[in-house]
């Protein structure tokens, strides 16, 4: 069954400190991962999307990475500010001969404190 | 620039009450069209997908229907509530089906009372 798992489903950090988001996923054969930024009560943000070949990219203060052995991405979030709060979704999209299906994780929920 | 809206943005209804949610696409034609739920402490969930006008697949059986009548509106609809169809119903629009980048629209939220 493809999934996408993430951890942790809550963080708190201080503003002005890095953290680092994971998520694990099971889905194939894999197209592209995505990261989306999500605030509260609003529609999914894109922030980074990154296919088989690409293990790094880069979108301001965020950095993702992705390891297509291990199934593995990561959302690093460098110095991070108090617009920061808000949940991160990854989604993984399958390869399909027509309409490819995004598989969402639940997110992990960041608080930036001041 | 390419712009969705979606209203109304929040909506209190009774159940067994008729559903209506409109999703509207600017600045791009014949895209394709989605309508996801997103339940508290859940991913998102496929309702509907729709590549054309007047066509419209579902993901899962449930208590609501999507239609297409134009290039870019697509339509939630229900004829009778239920307490479970509460929930934030986000529309997404794309550009074509290979590389599928979604784009979300703000989101309805529906309180089935």
């Amino acid at each position: 069954k493809n999934q996408v798992e993430q951890s942790p489903q809550s963080l708190i950090i201080l503003e002005g400190k890095n953290c680092t988001l994971q998520c694990n996923y099971t889905v194939s054969p894999f197209s592209n991962l995505r990261w989306y930024k999500q605030d509260t009560g609003r529609g999914p943000v894109s922030l980074t999307i990154m296919t088989f070949s690409e293990n790094t990219k880069s979108n301001g203060r965020y950095t993702a990475t992705l390891d297509a052995d291990t199934k593995q991405s990561s959302l690093h979030i460098t110095a991070s500010q108090l617009s920061d709060s808000a949940s991160y979704i990854c989604v993984v999209s399958d390869i399909g001969p027509g309409f490819q299906k995004l598989v969402f994780g639940t997110g992990t929920r960041l608080l930036v404190s001041p | 620039s390419q712009t969705i809206h979606q209203w109304p943005a929040t909506l209190v209804q009774p159940v067994g009450s008729p559903l209506s949610l409109e999703c509207t696409v600017e600045g791009t034609s014949n895209p394709n069209l989605y309508w996801y739920r997103q339940a508290a402490g859940r991913g998102l969930q496929l309702l509907f997908y729709s590549v054309g006008i007047g066509q419209i697949s579902s993901e899962v059986p449930q208590n609501l229907s999507a239609s297409r009548p134009q290039d870019r509106q697509f339509i939630l609809s229900s004829k009778k509530l239920l307490l479970s169809d509460s929930g934030f119903y986000l529309c997404a629009w794309s550009r074509d089906r290979r590389y599928n980048e979604q784009f979300f629209g703000p989101g309805t939220r529906l309180t089935v009372l």
